[in-house]
Order: structure tokens, then sequence, then C-alpha cells
């Protein structure tokens, strides 16, 4: 079956760095999503993906949709304290099922 | 808009009991979803729902049953519960799924802890 890997797995970061993260998969995808949640919450979305290359932003965050269909990065600009959370990506393939990543989670430094 | 809520948020279930799960919509969404989350192994789909009156069997469905009689409502059953199925379950919906802008996006509840010792 698909199989999508998202690293890395946790990140200690001062406030003020850049952060990066992404995700592979084994075959193709139509559509990638990256949500973010945080504690005792459900996952928010915060970039959708629809075509191979497509760059988009929301405030400090950026995403890509990779050029191969087969990997998604996301980028957060600058992070403050209240970026903590696990962050994850999804990828739908031809079938419409989303495949979810294992999350990346977000620890800011004190 | 109260957008997808769950109830209970939290239960505890001795091992053999049954219990429901409820998930209500307000945004008219065609299709709905049943998620378990554990440490480290992101979301997995447990049944789905295409449309009021249908349901499907996700990647880990055995052990659950769901049913859709109403758009805006999606149950989750435990018939036998077994500590294995100790979790916490998500409800998601969205408007319409495809290659196009807008598609696919789920919108989550809030989650409902579930024990079962």
């Amino acid at each position: 079956g698909q199989q999508l890997n998202q690293s890395p797995q946790s990140m200690f970061i001062q406030e003020g760095e850049d952060v990066s993260m992404n995700c592979t998969s084994s075959s193709i995808f139509n559509t990638w999503l990256w949500y973010k949640q945080e504690p005792g919450e459900g996952p928010v979305l915060l970039i959708a993906l629809y075509k191979a290359g497509e760059l988009t932003s929301n405030g400090r965050l950026t995403a890509q949709f990779g050029i191969t269909r087969k990997d998604s990065f996301l980028n957060i600009s600058a992070s403050i304290p209240s970026d903590v959370g696990i962050y994850f990506c999804a990828g739908q393939g031809s079938n419409y099922q989303l495949i979810w990543g294992a999350g990346t989670k977000l620890i800011i430094k004190p | 808009n109260a957008g997808v809520t769950q109830t209970p948020k939290f239960r505890v279930l001795k091992t053999g009991q049954s219990m429901t799960l409820l998930c209500a919509q307000d945004m008219n969404h065609e299709y709905m979803y049943w998620y378990r989350q554990d440490p480290g192994m992101g979301l997995r789909l447990i049944h789905y729902s295409v449309g009021e009156g249908t349901t499907a069997k996700g990647e880990v469905p055995d052990g659950y049953n769901v049913s859709r009689l109403k758009k805006q409502n999606f149950l989750l059953g435990l018939e036998s519960a077994a500590p294995s199925q100790t979790s916490v379950y998500f409800c998601a919906s969205s408007p319409y799924r495809g290659p196009f802008s807008g598609a696919n996006v789920l919108t989550f509840g809030a989650g409902s802890r579930l024990t079962v010792l």
C-alpha cells in the first residue's frame, strides 16, 4: 500500500529560527495537505496544494508540492512560541483516500 | 457555526462493554470520516461515508461499526471494547473530493479520548 514518510519526527528550535519539514511518498499524489494539531484539539488545515510545483504561503508558512508529485515540504519562518504543536502532512492519490504522515512535533527551546 | 462536534470527549470502558461515539457536522458536507490517533502513528482511517445511508471500511475497521442515517451525523460503535481500542478518536468531514482546488479538505472535531481497561 501507499506509504508516506514524514521527517523529522521532532524538532527543538529557538524562537526566531526557521523550520523545515518534509514528506515523501512511495507513489504519486494529486493533493498534498498540511495540518497542525495542538494539544487536546483536532488537526487544523494550514495549506492545501493541488498542482506539481505549486508553492503556497499562509503568513509565515510556505509549502510546496514537489515536481515529482512524491514529496512536499513545509517551511515556517521566524518561529514563535505559538508555533508549537504537531504538524501533519497528508497526501491523496487516485483513489481519493488520504494517507497521513506520522507527524513532526515542534518544540520551542526555553 | 459549530463545525464538527464530537460527543463524548472522554470515556472509560471496561473490556467487553459497548459504546457509541457521536459526530455531528453543520456544514452540509457529503463526506464523513472516523479516524483513530495513537502515539507516533499519525491518523488511521477506521470507516468513512460518502453520503447519507452509505458507509465503507477504511484502513483499520475491525472491531468497529458505523452508521450514517442522517447526512449530518456519523456514529462510531464499539460492540465489545478491547484494550487495543484505547485511543483518541477523531471525526472529520469534507464537502467533496477530487483533484481540484478546495477538494479533499477535512474539517476535524476536537476528538474523543477512549480508555478501555
